[in-house]
């Protein structure tokens, strides 16, 4: 593993199913990030955390839970999918600092049918 | 919430020509990072920004961090048919470790 690798690259889901979106980087990042990537409204934070064991609610929370259990994974769980969130997520994480930037997994396209 | 305006949506241009797009907010951030997005991709970090009035270039890349930290702008010079994409900025909320992007600027060269 080299950076940040998210799992699945892509899903067909039915609506009402479950879904557990894997993140997971080796760059012993403190902070990370999940965003849903959609047409003409970029990138909105879905959920963060900064730091193993802490979370928070970003623009659009609702629908989607998050757990941050150690340093390298940061899985996000969609308890009852909806058509709505039909999307491409993009997971990112970030070093402790002051001056750091996020840096970004090459995505997951999921469609909720 | 906060928002970022980014501007333009999208531009036509032809290759060798200059760009420019902006990011503003009625917020003030701490960090502006332009990114860039290929189709299929996650974004890619182009220039960071950390201190008000900052202008940094990554070769054909300049941007600046606004003196009022609620702006920034982007420019590429000598356009390339590779600079094709969605280049977005994302703003770094104060006291936290959350980013805010805007829209995009969906950019096509005309060769």
């Amino acid at each position: 593993i080299a950076g940040i690798t998210q799992a699945p690259t892509s899903q067909i889901l039915a609506a009402g199913r479950r879904m557990t979106l894997r993140c997971t980087q080796d760059m012993r990042h403190n902070a990370m990030y999940w965003y849903r990537q959609d047409l003409g409204l970029g990138l909105r934070l879905i959920h963060y955390s900064n730091t193993a064991g802490t979370t928070g609610k970003g623009e659009v929370p609702d629908g989607y839970s998050v757990s941050r259990a150690n340093t390298d994974d940061f899985p996000l769980t969609l308890a009852s999918a909806v058509p709505s969130q039909t999307s491409v997520y993009f997971c990112a994480s970030r070093r402790e600092g002051r001056d750091t930037e996020a840096f970004f997994g090459q995505g997951t396209r999921l469609t909720v049918v | 919430g906060q928002q970022l305006n980014q501007s333009p949506q999208s531009m036509f241009i032809q290759e060798g020509e200059d760009v420019s797009m902006n990011c503003t907010s009625s917020s003030i951030f701490n960090t502006w990072l332009w990114y860039k997005q290929d189709p299929g991709e996650g974004p890619v970090l182009l220039i960071a920004l950390y201190k008000a009035g900052e202008l940094t270039s990554n070769g054909r890349l300049t941007a600046q961090f606004g003196i009022t930290r609620k702006d920034s702008f982007l420019n590429i010079s000598a356009s390339i048919p590779s600079d094709v994409g969605i280049y977005f900025c994302a703003g770094q909320l104060p006291g936290t470790y959350k980013y805010i992007f805007g829209t995009g600027t969906r950019l096509k060269v005309l060769a």
